[in-house]
């Protein structure tokens, strides 16, 4: 299987703690994207990467998330003193720069208790 | 500020028949649209995908339209199957290529 992958599927975490995930995009894609969805909601805009370069992180991103993608391969976000507002479903998702076509991965489900 | 509106939450059809999903934008800079359709507790599954020189775009049972005047676009489904009960997110990006998503319909597909 070569699409997007993401681990782990599921994050149950107590309030305070910094979680990660992981995000490996389609092998030959230059932009990689994480997104975050809430119940009801469409998944929302977070940061995106070209090949290792973060070019944009949305004002949603506070200074408790960062995003990483070193040697423009996989992806990682952190999200350091989880709060339970943080509790939501985070995407990952990756394109080329011909197609624009984004696919995403099947999601991390973060619950913060 | 919602930049892409979906303003039908819901919608049931007949199996076999057409299912049409509604999709309205603002931001005139977006010049790309996509289909995404999703299942509980799994990441959006892209579907079809229109760029703004075109007005139509088909793929097996699935067509999108594209109004750029009205600032709309349709997803037609015909025949609509059962499997085919999901939510269905319309979205748009520019030509920094991040996407804006509309909140979804959730469609139900009847028996």
């Amino acid at each position: 299987d070569t699409g997007v992958s993401q681990d782990p599927r599921h994050k149950i975490t107590k309030r305070g703690q910094n979680v990660t995930f992981r995000c490996d995009p389609i092998s030959e894609h230059n932009r990689l994207y994480w997104y975050r969805q809430t119940l009801g909601q469409g998944p929302e805009f977070l940061t995106y990467f070209q090949n290792e370069a973060q070019l944009e992180k949305s004002r949603l991103l506070s200074d408790r998330f960062s995003a990483e993608r070193p040697k423009g391969s996989f992806s990682t976000l952190e999200i350091q003193r989880t709060e339970q507002g943080d509790s939501a479903m985070y995407l990952c998702a990756s394109s080329s720069l011909v197609t624009r076509d984004a696919f995403f991965g099947q999601g991390t489900r973060l619950t913060v208790v | 500020d919602q930049q892409v509106k979906q303003n039908s939450p819901s919608l049931s059809v007949q199996e076999g028949r057409i299912s049409i999903l509604n999709c309205d934008y603002t931001n005139s800079m977006f010049d790309y649209f996509l289909w995404y359709k999703k299942y509980p507790a799994e990441g959006p599954t892209f579907l079809i995908s229109i760029s703004s020189i075109k007005d139509k775009n088909e793929d097996g049972r699935f067509t999108v339209f594209l109004n750029k005047s009205a600032k709309h676009l349709s997803l037609h489904i015909v025949p609509s199957q059962p499997g085919d009960s999901a939510v269905y997110f319309c979205a748009a990006s520019a030509d920094d290529y991040k996407l804006s998503f509309g909140a979804g319909t959730t469609v139900t597909v009847r028996a």
